[in-house]
């Protein structure tokens, strides 16, 4: 069926530093993704995403990076900023899923610390 | 902050009630779609609505039902609560210019906080 997998599921950095999560999905079809952050108590926000015709997307200190070949996307912080701290997750949407279906991975807590 | 409100923010419910969220999407999207997310996990679709119809859903039950208004707003119903049900409820908004839509940003409002005791 359909899955996202994301690693890894906690990230500490040094402020400064930079943050990479990684992504797999598994329906090929899928031609979407998106990445959210989460604070507490707050719902999912969208900070960038990708279409399946792009290979890389930056904004700022943000980007995104797909390989269609081997069904994986990364994102990528640059010089990390406590304010950075959150729970990113990652999702997939597909052709041939119903409009609006985001398969979201299972999150990585990112902790800045200063 | 998107413009997408959720009410309300927190509700307590024991098991074999019935319970109804309420969303009101950003200005200038004409779709609302429904998540369920539980603790430590990411969002799992629910449903979609579109021209006051659902447009998908994902694997929840018959007892998960909704309702979109012509203002676009849309309701979310879930009876017979169940523990397992306990989560928060996302709802996201967009705009769905034709065809399925694929791709379409999704963006969400704060969520509702559903405890079923």
């Amino acid at each position: 069926g359909e899955n996202v997998e994301q690693h890894p599921s906690t990230l500490s950095v040094q402020e400064g530093d930079s943050a990479v999560i990684k992504c797999t999905y598994s329906d090929s079809a899928s031609n979407y993704f998106p990445w959210y952050k989460q604070e507490l108590g707050k719902g999912p926000q969208l900070i960038i995403d990708i279409r399946s015709n792009v290979g890389e997307k930056k904004d700022q200190r943000i980007a995104v990076t797909l390989n269609k070949t081997a069904k994986h996307f990364s994102l990528h912080i640059t010089e990390t900023q406590p304010e950075d701290s959150a729970v990113y997750f990652c999702a997939a949407s597909g052709i041939y899923n119903q409009g609006g279906k985001l398969i979201f991975g299972q999150g990585t807590e990112l902790s800045v610390k200063p | 902050e998107t413009g997408v409100t959720q009410s309300p923010t927190h509700l307590i419910k024991t098991r074999g009630q019935q319970v109804t969220l309420r969303c009101s999407s950003q200005s200038g999207h004409n779709t609302v779609s429904w998540y369920q997310q539980a603790l430590g996990q990411g969002p799992q679709f629910i449903f979609q609505y579109y021209r006051e119809e659902e447009n998908g859903r994902g694997n929840f039950p018959p007892r998960f039902s909704g309702l979109q208004f012509p203002n676009y707003s849309s309701e979310l119903n879930v009876n017979a609560l169940e523990l397992d049900d306990s989560a928060l409820y996302l709802c996201a908004s967009s705009l769905k210019a034709g065809g399925s839509g694929i791709g379409e940003k999704l963006f969400f409002g704060s969520g509702t906080q559903l405890s079923v005791l």
